[in-house]
């Protein structure tokens, strides 16, 4: 079955740019109508949808985050990538990478998210 | 504040059935989009529990129900188990500049 993981520094600078990867196994991250997704979480709080880019290559992201977000794809190395710029304090998370999709096809409205990565901490600090 | 609204807790004995609820509005629930949710087990991922509204992944006890009506939702747990215990996320979409995929802030199912 399908298996998410994310990659990438634990660490990063206020101001500076967080950049983590997702690495699909066990499918090809172009076939399909999926969502590739990213969503975070503060320690001890809720989740916060961040964005996701579809098969096509077209992209959707939080207003709220929209202005700091891109999400991209290399579908030769079967990844998605985040890149969230000029991050404070308040970006410090568990970032999840995950698959989102519906029985329907392909209308976002009715994704779920299936299945998750399990999650890396990324701290903002200096 | 979240868009979608759960009681931070709740709380149950063994055997006992509990629910826990997930308020919108006319933007999400109430406009027909389905409501998902995701349990998460502390300290590991969330794990999609119930899909669009009422409908359980191969894998998930039938104990675990779900149900969608007007602006709301609700996730019962019947026959509580000790390893029930954890948080749950209830997730739909927005059409509102809220959205577009919004999230509950979560529950805490403690098991007595």
């Amino acid at each position: 079955q399908v298996q998410l993981q994310e990659s990438g520094p634990g660490l990063v600078k206020p101001s500076q740019t967080l950049s983590l990867t997702c690495t699909v196994s066990g499918g090809s991250i172009s076939s399909g109508t999926y969502y590739w997704s990213w969503i975070r979480q503060p320690a001890g709080k809720g989740l916060e949808w961040i964005g996701h880019i579809y098969t096509t290559g077209s992209t959707n992201y939080n207003p709220s985050l929209k202005s700091r977000v891109t999400i991209s794809v290399d579908t030769s190395k079967n990844q998605f990538s985040l890149k969230l710029s000029s991050v404070t304090a308040a970006d410090t998370a568990v970032y999840y990478c995950a698959r989102g999709w519906n029985s329907s096809g392909p209308d976002p409205r009715y994704n779920w998210f299936d299945p998750w990565g399990q999650g890396t901490l990324v701290t903002v600090s200096s | 504040q979240s868009v979608l609204t759960q009681p931070p807790s709740v709380s149950g004995a063994p055997g006992q059935r509990v629910t826990i609820s997930c308020s919108g509005r006319s933007s999400n629930i109430g406009a027909g989009y389905d409501v998902h949710w995701y349990q998460q087990l502390p300290g590991t991922a969330p794990k999609l529990l119930i899909y669009a509204n009422s409908n359980r992944p191969s894998g998930v006890p039938d104990r675990f129900s779900g149900s969608k009506s007007g602006t709301s939702a609700s996730l019962a747990i019947t026959g509580l188990q000790a390893e029930d215990e954890a948080d749950y996320y209830c997730q739909s979409y927005d059409s509102s500049l809220s959205g577009p995929v919004v999230f509950g802030g979560g529950t805490k199912l403690t098991v007595l």
